[in-house]
């Protein structure tokens, strides 16, 4: 069974410019969540979004966004970057129901200059 | 404010000793302590779990040791090897998103 798929898994961006990255869930699963990891604040949770529906959302300004697809595909964006939203972002997927193990993806690592 | 509190942030020891790494939380409500590892360049993997019913869990060398009156728990590696250089991150949950500590670097000397 294929794992978590992160694309791209390296990106540099400027400021102001917007991003857009992409996790492909293990099969079967219908919930993804987004963690972002820095060496300063460890992984902090931005959201969760299972069968299309955002369930749980983490304390992160509204220029942090994502949806999910029908196929439990997700994308999440980030408008205006700043040098701060340098980071790993991290992907992961759930069976979504009771307490589901989190199986992450590689990451994609962002870099704003 | 931090709900899960990891020491120590880095760990260094030689192979065949026994790494201890703690975590402390503040929300009773948590009912769910996973512990992850990360190697460099991958994503965290799930390494061992506890409810706060249990005081202990063992699998293979990794054992989590539970004290629900003193809202603590830790991961202790029997025999570490030079494999296990990683960090480690210990996390609380009460529903689908677990809150994690900051994390411990550990590394194995062979």
């Amino acid at each position: 069974k294929a794992g978590v798929t992160q694309t791209p898994r390296y990106l540099i961006k400027t400021r102001g410019q917007q991003v857009t990255l992409s996790c492909s869930p293990i099969s079967g699963h219908r919930s993804v969540s987004w963690y972002q990891q820095t060496p300063g604040q460890g992984l902090q949770f931005l959201f969760e979004y299972f069968s299309e529906t955002q369930r749980n959302k983490g304390n992160f300004p509204g220029r942090f966004s994502g949806r999910q697809f029908s196929n439990s595909r997700s994308e999440m964006n980030v408008s205006t970057l700043e040098l701060g939203d340098s980071a790993l972002y991290l992907c992961a997927s759930s069976l979504g129901a009771g307490k589901n193990i989190q199986y992450f993806g590689a990451g994609t690592r962002l870099s704003v200059l | 404010q931090q709900q899960v509190k990891q020491s120590p942030q880095s760990l260094i020891v030689q192979k065949g000793g026994i790494p201890i790494i703690n975590c402390a939380y503040e929300n009773t409500a948590f009912d769910y302590f996973p512990w992850y590892q990360q190697f460099p360049g991958k994503g965290p993997a799930l390494l061992i779990a506890i409810r706060p019913d249990v005081s202990e869990k063992k699998e293979g060398r990794f054992t989590i040791s539970f004290n629900k009156s003193a809202k603590q728990f830790s991961l202790h590696i029997m025999d570490s090897q030079p494999g296990d250089s990683a960090t480690y991150f210990c996390a609380a949950s009460m529903g689908y998103i677990p809150t994690f500590g900051r994390g411990t670097s550990l590394i194995v000397h062979p």
